[in-house]
């Protein structure tokens, strides 16, 4: 089993739509949860970070985790073609790791 | 403003060759990354560092060896380039390691022919 599994996608949804992302992690002793969005031919750059059990909302998105389920998700509400990316989940075992990254396309 | 800087967009190296891959950052941060980023596969680490002189495996660092000489700079080397490390290679650095943003590099994409 992979240490950070995620969709590889690619997910379709029409602009103004929730895109719903999800990632699930495979070791109870993870802290920290971070989303970073990837834009083709580009380096990753964070967009959330997530400790505490529950949501984070900052503006159009919000992380949810579930550290008993070993899930974490990301929500992009009234999505924008600019959302367009591979967004990768992160968790910080002893170092961090990487999900694989699901590829999100925005369709105006 | 935040920045890390590596040396090369783009690579194109033949097989047996010696490869150097340089990352500068200027924040002063204490720890620096070298990542490898495949298709299906996503980022793996192949060595980080927590200070000066320092230096620790990721998960794979077979083929590979670093030197972090000043806090700024963390070097990559390819021993002798096979054609299996073409890849996107990515460079980050962190204020700390547990649970802090890292912050990437442009990338370098190397081409072992």
């Amino acid at each position: 089993q992979k240490e950070v599994e995620q969709n590889s996608g690619p997910l379709s949804v029409p602009e103004g739509a929730i895109a719903s992302l999800n990632c699930t992690y495979s070791d109870r002793g993870s802290q920290s949860f971070f989303w970073y969005r990837q834009y083709s031919g580009k380096s990753p750059e964070l967009i959330m970070f997530i400790y505490s059990n529950g949501d984070k909302e900052d503006g159009r998105f919000t992380a949810q985790l579930n550290k008993a389920s070993q899930y974490v998700s990301l929500l992009i509400r009234d999505s924008q073609p600019s959302d367009s990316a591979t967004y990768l989940c992160a968790v910080m075992i002893n170092d961090m790791r990487f999900g694989a990254g699901t590829r999100l396309t925005v369709k105006p | 403003d935040v920045k890390v800087t590596q040396s090369s967009r783009y690579l194109v190296k033949r097989t047996g060759e010696k490869v150097f891959l340089e990352c500068v950052q200027d924040m002063d941060h204490e720890n620096m990354f070298w990542y490898r980023q495949d298709p299906g596969l996503g980022l793996r680490l192949i060595y980080f560092s927590y200070d000066v002189k320092m230096k620790e495996k990721g998960d794979i660092p077979e083929g590979y060896s670093v030197s972090r000489e000043k806090k700024e700079r963390f070097s990559l080397i390819l021993e002798s380039a096979s054609t299996n490390q073409t890849s996107m290679y990515l460079c980050a650095s962190s204020f700390s390691v547990g649970g802090e943003e890292q912050y990437f590099g442009p990338g370098t994409r190397l081409t072992v022919t």
